[in-house]
């Protein structure tokens, strides 16, 4: 199976900062790539698939890069109701897997 | 609007059986594969298999071949995963979760259920 990487687990920030997650896959996926946020008591929701393409409905804020092995989540501009678990998952390869997510907390 | 939801939180014993469903509305529910994830207390996901239910073509991750089955029924639209014989190590939140694909290969999954949480104790 395709081993995903997040880093970091978690992190701490304030209202308006620049945020970044990074997902590493341990092999080429190309841009096979999807990032999903998940709140408390909720399922999971689609934000960016295709490495760098925003979900429909998905504030501009959120914006994803890369290829291959190296992946990136931004949000621009942390607001309130970001405060979630993010996680990439690859679908290069079947089992789709995905990372152990990142926590994210604000300030 | 896409929607898919998922039946409620049940208790069971070591050893029960078990089917949870995935209801769904809003789309064609044949064209589209339905994909199980199950999420272990304070853990990721992990992807347990699909249903693709215009054939009943289903395939499921090695780690849980043999475990569980997934079903669909065309006419009430809805997906299923079952097990004969639950362990303690079953308890977790299982999704279930549209897969919207590319005809270039491309995938993600969308929308998710609400998922249904799963306790088996003695």
């Amino acid at each position: 199976d395709i081993q995903m990487t997040q880093s970091p687990s978690s992190l701490s920030a304030s209202v308006g900062d620049r945020v970044t997650i990074t997902c590493r896959a341990s092999q080429n996926i190309g841009t096979y790539l999807n990032w999903y946020q998940q709140k408390p008591g909720k399922g999971p929701k689609l934000l960016i698939y295709v490495a760098s393409s925003l979900q429909s409905g998905v504030p501009s804020t959120f914006s994803g890069s890369g290829s291959g092995t190296d992946f990136t989540l931004t949000i621009s501009s942390l607001q309130p109701e970001d405060s979630a678990t993010y996680y990439c998952q690859q679908s290069h390869t079947t089992p789709p897997t995905f990372g152990g997510g990142t926590t994210v907390e604000i300030k | 609007e896409v929607q898919l939801v998922q039946s409620g939180a049940v208790v069971k014993k070591p050893g029960d059986s078990l089917k949870i469903s995935c209801q769904t509305s809003g789309y064609n529910f044949a064209d589209f594969w339905i994909a199980w994830v199950r999420q272990m207390p304070g853990k990721g996901l992990e992807w347990m298999g699909i249903i693709y239910p215009g054939d009943s073509d289903t395939r499921y991750s090695p780690s849980f071949q043999g475990q569980v089955t997934i079903s669909a029924d065309n006419s009430l639209k809805t997906a299923y995963l079952q097990w004969s014989s639950l362990k303690a190590s079953d308890t977790a939140l299982y999704y279930c979760a549209r897969r919207v694909r590319y005809s270039s290969g491309w995938d993600w999954m969308d929308p998710w259920g609400q998922g249904t949480q799963v306790t088996v104790s003695s």
